[in-house]
């Protein structure tokens, strides 16, 4: 079975610019996470769906931050306009259901905003 | 909130012990562990669910003080394989106003040299 597949693995971009970028989680998982990592803060919680519908967004950081999942083998989460603070390694992570079970990271994006 | 664990890095030879710390200070639910090598996503190693509980993972067990709000990982005779940054992860329960949502401490490197 192929884990979940992240796209880009590397995007550099310059300020003010639009970034998107692909999650395909795991077929059968019903929970997909999008995370954000940085030294600084470590592994943050952006949001987190449940069959499709987004359950929580508290950690978005902002209104240029906006994320969708279409269907259940796809989500996007895109930065308009992207900022220098942005950049960071993007993972996203799938589970079977919620935070009952192990949790399914993808290989990540590695965004820079120059 | 962001558990917190201690220590921070820690360098070991082959064989050696070590010990992971991550606390809250908040009730907790569950707790999970996961193991990042430099450069790749995040690997579930285990969860927690009740107090005192404690579970195995090849030489790499945990427990679970539901009570004290803490939880250890204890590495046994350590490989250079172990090498990596552990990150424990916490959830509150629902119940006591919890968002259902899995919190990440920033994380502990951890380097066994030969």
């Amino acid at each position: 079975d192929a884990g979940v597949i992240q796209s880009p693995r590397h995007e550099v971009t310059e300020m003010g610019q639009e970034v998107t970028l692909r999650c395909k989680p795991i077929s059968g998982h019903n929970s997909l996470f999008w995370y954000r990592q940085t030294m600084m803060r470590g592994l943050e919680l952006l949001i987190y769906f449940n069959n499709n519908v987004p359950i929580d967004d508290s950690g978005m950081p902002e209104d240029r931050f906006s994320a969708k999942m279409p269907n259940a083998s796809f989500s996007t989460l895109k930065i308009q306009p992207s900022e220098p603070r942005d950049s960071a390694v993007y993972f996203c992570a799938s589970s079977l259901d919620s935070y009952t079970g192990e949790l399914f990271f993808g290989e990540g994006s590695r965004l820079t905003v120059l | 909130q962001q558990p917190v664990q201690s220590p921070q890095a820690v360098i070991l030879r082959e064989g050696e012990d070590a010990v992971i710390n991550c606390s809250s200070s908040k009730a907790l639910y569950s707790v999970h562990w996961y193991r990042q090598k430099h450069g790749e996503a995040p690997v579930f190693l285990m969860i927690l669910l009740k107090g005192g509980e404690q579970k195995g993972h090849e030489k790499i067990s945990a427990s679970f003080n539901e009570k004290k709000q803490q939880s250890s990982l204890y590495l046994t005779a350590s490989q250079l394989s172990y090498s990596g940054t552990y990150f424990c992860g916490t959830e509150p329960p629902i119940t006591q106003g919890g968002s259902e949502k899995l919190v990440f401490g920033k994380g502990m490197k951890l380097t066994v040299n030969p």
